[in-house]
């Protein structure tokens, strides 16, 4: 089945920092991807869809400057908080979508957990 | 526009008791419904989906699901609880390429 992995699991960081986390499909390629935010208790709120060669598309109250996304190939798509701060500290998950899959049916990685100190 | 409700962020029931959990939808086109389960510090893991035809569908862990179309409802249920179900339970619709998600249930199973 389709499978999609998340690097790293868990990251501490310091204010001020900037975090990479990645996101990757591995068993099938993904021209699309979609990255979520779930804060403790909460439920998963698009942050935004990242799109294979171009640039991505942003929720509303999603600030693009601060949460870089690169989808430089077809299995990988890369999540950057800039100069993260406390606020930022929350369960990030990524999802993909193999081609032909009928009913836009999405496989979920399994999330990394950012804490900013 | 398309929306998500779960009735009841919280449900405990009794080891060996009937699970439900509700859910109803709201979307302007025929949805796809999906029901998610999310453990402690992992990502979420596909229960079971309805996209078309059968009402009733069966997921893994002995989950089921009716499809209401009149009530625009996905309520998921188990007729025995088991001590690992305890988790979070997350409904989503899909239409198109995005999904909407519930606030999510967290079951307790009580021993």
């Amino acid at each position: 089945g389709a499978v999609v992995s998340q690097h790293p699991s868990r990251v501490i960081c310091k204010s001020g920092t900037s975090v990479k986390i990645e996101c990757r499909s591995l068993d099938f390629q993904a021209t699309t991807m979609f990255w979520y935010r779930q804060f403790p208790k909460q439920s998963l709120m698009l942050m935004a869809t990242s799109n294979e060669g171009s640039k991505a598309t942003y929720e509303q109250g999603v600030e693009k400057d601060k949460f870089l996304i690169n989808h430089a190939s077809l299995t990988l798509s890369t999540l950057t908080v800039t100069s993260a701060h406390p606020e930022d500290s929350s369960f990030y998950i990524c999802s993909a979508r193999p081609p032909g899959t009928p009913y836009n049916e999405q496989f979920f990685g399994p999330g990394t957990r950012l804490t900013v100190l | 526009a398309q929306s998500v409700t779960q009735l009841g962020s919280h449900v405990s029931v009794s080891e060996g008791a009937l699970v439900l959990l509700r859910c109803n939808y709201s979307s302007s086109v025929p949805p796809y419904l999906f029901w998610y389960v999310q453990y402690p510090n992992q990502g979420l893991q596909l229960l079971l989906k309805y996209t078309t035809g059968a009402t009733l569908v069966k997921g893994i862990n002995g989950f089921e699901a009716e499809f209401k179309k009149s009530e625009t409802s996905f309520h998921l249920t188990k007729p025995s609880a088991h001590m690992s179900d305890a988790a979070e339970y997350f409904c989503a619709v899909n239409t198109g390429n995005q999904f909407y998600f519930g606030t999510g249930t967290s079951l307790t199973v009580i021993p």
